[in-house]
């Protein structure tokens, strides 16, 4: 089982320019869900998918983010523009139909720093 | 809505020490409870859970037991090494399925 995998692993560029985060969820898993932690606000929920639909954006925090899932077998972040704020460990962990009673499994991150 | 709430860190600990970490909840059902462990560098890795009162998660000598009557989930470990030294997250699911996590706790064992 090779687990969530997500990429890249360490990202950095200038304010302004576009971001993308990609994951690969475990096979078989219905739900997708993308976090971002930082110190300041800890671990946040920003979005996740049911059977690649998008099911509760509200943790997305501007419309400069977006998420797309177009298969089962990926999804990507995207910032557009990006800032300094939006420095943050990124997340992915999918879970399969069992949500409430199984444990997410989760991606290794993405380090993002905005400069 | 839902929330978990535990004891915040740094804990320090030497080697072989009795290691607690608190964490209550609060939820309108019956969740599920888990902990998560964050080495450095890595993402989150589940440690144990509990789906319903009175059961007790074990793993890597790591308990909790998921008590209804005082809505926690404390999490023990007998005698603790170097290598657990790492962020020790609460979480459970809400009535939506979605986790919420508490703020972390870290957790540092010197030799």
């Amino acid at each position: 089982d090779a687990g969530v995998i997500q990429s890249p692993r360490h990202e950095v560029t200038e304010m302004g320019q576009e971001v993308t985060l990609r994951c690969k969820p475990i096979s078989g898993h219905d739900y997708l869900f993308w976090y971002r932690q930082t110190m300041m606000r800890g671990l946040e929920l920003l979005i996740y998918f049911n059977n690649n639909v998008p099911i509760d954006d509200s943790g997305m925090p501007e419309d400069r983010f977006s998420a797309k899932m177009p298969n089962a077998s990926f999804s990507t972040l995207k910032i557009q523009p990006s800032e300094p704020r939006d420095s943050a460990v990124y997340f992915c962990a999918t879970v399969g139909s069992d949500r409430n009673n199984q444990p997410q499994h989760f991606g290794d991150g993405t380090r993002l720093s905005i400069l | 809505g839902d929330s978990v709430t535990q004891m915040e860190g740094p804990v320090t600990l030497s080697e072989e020490a009795f290691l607690t970490i608190n964490c209550t909840y609060t939820a309108t059902g019956y969740p599920s409870l888990f902990w998560y462990v964050q080495y450095p560098g890595e993402g989150l890795q589940l440690l144990l859970k509990a789906t319903k009162a009175d059961d007790k998660g074990s793993n890597k000598g790591f308990e909790a037991t998921y008590r209804k009557e005082t809505t926690s989930f404390h999490l023990e470990k007998g005698s603790v090494q170097v290598s657990d030294s790492a962020v020790y997250f609460c979480a459970l699911t809400d009535s939506w399925g979605k986790l919420q996590f508490g703020a972390g706790t870290q957790v540092v064992v010197t030799p």
